[in-house]
């Protein structure tokens, strides 16, 4: 079954600090892949996107994921994180075809400490 | 910049009201959702819609019914709340049945007492 797991429920990093939220799907085709954010009382906002080729995108505010269809993971990685980025992300996961299903991880909630 | 409108912000109400949440999305896309996110913040979606007909329900119970009037707007009615109904309803839209990313509303905030 299709599945999208995010092992890590909270995470917290010194603002500065590089980041990486990991992100790890089941489905046997290769998927659509988003990590989108959601701010305190706020919807979701989209950060980024995978549909083919380069396995490295990039995205708003200086995130980027890598896309390993080996390790059949998409984490999400920034350089250097600003109290601003503490918010919940979402990585998810997008039948190809079809009624445009997503299947969402649990969320990792983010936590920049100043 | 938002381009998907939820109204209300949020809504209190008792066991057994009927309530109506409405979305509009100004991207002309023609297909749009509504998901359901519970407290520990799980997503699941509801309903879609394509066109004004109803492509996917996630079995959600009967007091829902999703209502729409056109391809922008997308409402959604709960009959009679339960306790359980308690969440945040979010509403999204996309670019046909292919399109790929989907775009969110800022979501309706629904406490039954």
């Amino acid at each position: 079954a299709q599945s999208v797991t995010q092992p890590d429920a909270r995470v917290t990093v010194s603002e500065g600090a590089s980041l990486q939220l990991r992100c790890k799907y089941s489905y046997s085709g290769t998927p659509y892949l988003f990590w989108y954010v959601q701010y305190p009382r706020q919807g979701l906002q989209l950060l980024l996107k995978y549909y083919s080729g380069d396995p490295v995108v990039q995205g708003v505010n200086g995130f980027e994921a890598e896309f390993s269809k080996s390790n059949s993971s998409f984490h999400l990685r920034k350089a250097s994180v600003h109290w601003s980025d503490s918010a919940v992300y979402f990585c998810v996961l997008r039948y190809q075809g079809g009624s445009a299903k997503l299947i969402f991880g649990e969320g990792t909630k983010l936590t920049v400490s100043s | 910049e938002t381009a998907v409108f939820q109204t209300p912000n949020y809504h209190v109400t008792q066991v057994g009201n009927e309530v109506s949440f409405n979305c509009k999305q100004t991207l002309g896309h023609d297909t749009m959702y509504w998901y359901k996110q519970d407290s520990k913040k799980l997503l699941k979606i509801m309903f879609s819609y394509n066109n004004k007909q109803l492509i996917v329900n996630e079995t959600v119970p009967r007091r829902f019914s999703p209502q729409s009037s056109d391809k922008a707007h997308l409402n959604l009615r709960i009959k009679s709340v339960e306790p359980e109904d308690s969440a945040v309803y979010l509403c999204a839209s996309s670019s046909g049945l292919g399109g790929r990313e989907q775009y969110f509303g800022p979501g309706t905030r629904l406490t039954v007492l």
